[in-house]
């Protein structure tokens, strides 16, 4: 079964534009992970934020994660047509080294 | 350096038969994992090898599903009397030690079509 559920499904906006995608999960966390996935193959890691930490910045990403509303947030800021591809979010809990995946939001920049 | 491999990239198979798909994790990483995931789904895990050793089994569907490790390093995945609904990308992944707060590096996976 899957613990994250994105928000929303699919997104379509103009290059230049801000993303931003949504997350939430349903039991206590470790640690929270963004990945995109291009063409449904491999899977390239984005950012991971800690169950202590907040937000957290990397280039042109921005999470955020908020443990009382179990739910996070991840941010594409001036998105490119490179940004076009399926983003996930993955979880971990302390003492299962799994992660357990959200069905993915799938990201279209127009140019 | 080299990423996570995985090999066949794509594999045809017809009902019934066996198939082995193979994982080369990243030099020196101890914990290997596999997961799959079905079109338009996110990935599901299957199992995860600390060394030679399945940690974690939990995620196999059912005893035609196998996995072995016997070096520590390359992994394969066996699937026996393949059937249609086992049709679906195979993802391999690894993280240097396997604590939870490790990175897991993704290969490219291996598209698997059961006829």
């Amino acid at each position: 079964s899957q613990q994250g559920e994105e928000d929303p499904q699919a997104l379509s906006i103009q290059e230049g534009e801000n993303a931003t995608m949504n997350c939430s999960y349903k039991t206590s966390i470790n640690n929270l992970q963004w990945y995109r996935q291009n063409s449904g193959r491999g899977l390239v890691h984005l950012i991971l934020i800690r169950s202590n930490e907040r937000e957290k910045h990397s280039g042109r990403l921005r999470v955020t994660l908020d443990t009382s509303k179990k739910s996070s947030s991840l941010l594409i800021t001036a998105s490119r047509a490179a940004d076009t591809a399926s983003y996930f979010c993955a979880t971990d809990w302390w003492g299962a080294q799994k992660l357990v995946f959200g069905q993915g939001t799938r990201l279209t920049i127009n140019p | 350096g080299a990423g996570v491999s995985q090999t066949p990239s794509n594999k045809v198979t017809e009902k019934g038969k066996y198939v082995e798909l193979r994982c080369d994790p990243i030099s020196g990483h101890t914990a290997l994992y596999w997961y799959r995931q079905s079109l338009g789904q996110g990935p599901e895990f299957l199992i995860y090898f600390q060394g030679t050793g399945a940690a974690d089994d939990s995620g196999l569907p059912n005893d035609r599903f196998f996995a072995v490790r016997p070096e520590g390093s390359v992994s394969t995945l066996k699937i026996q009397r393949t059937e249609r609904g086992d049709s679906a990308v195979y993802l391999c992944a690894s993280s240097l030690q396997g604590g939870g707060m490790e990175t897991q590096y993704f290969g490219p996976g291996t598209r698997l079509l059961v006829l």
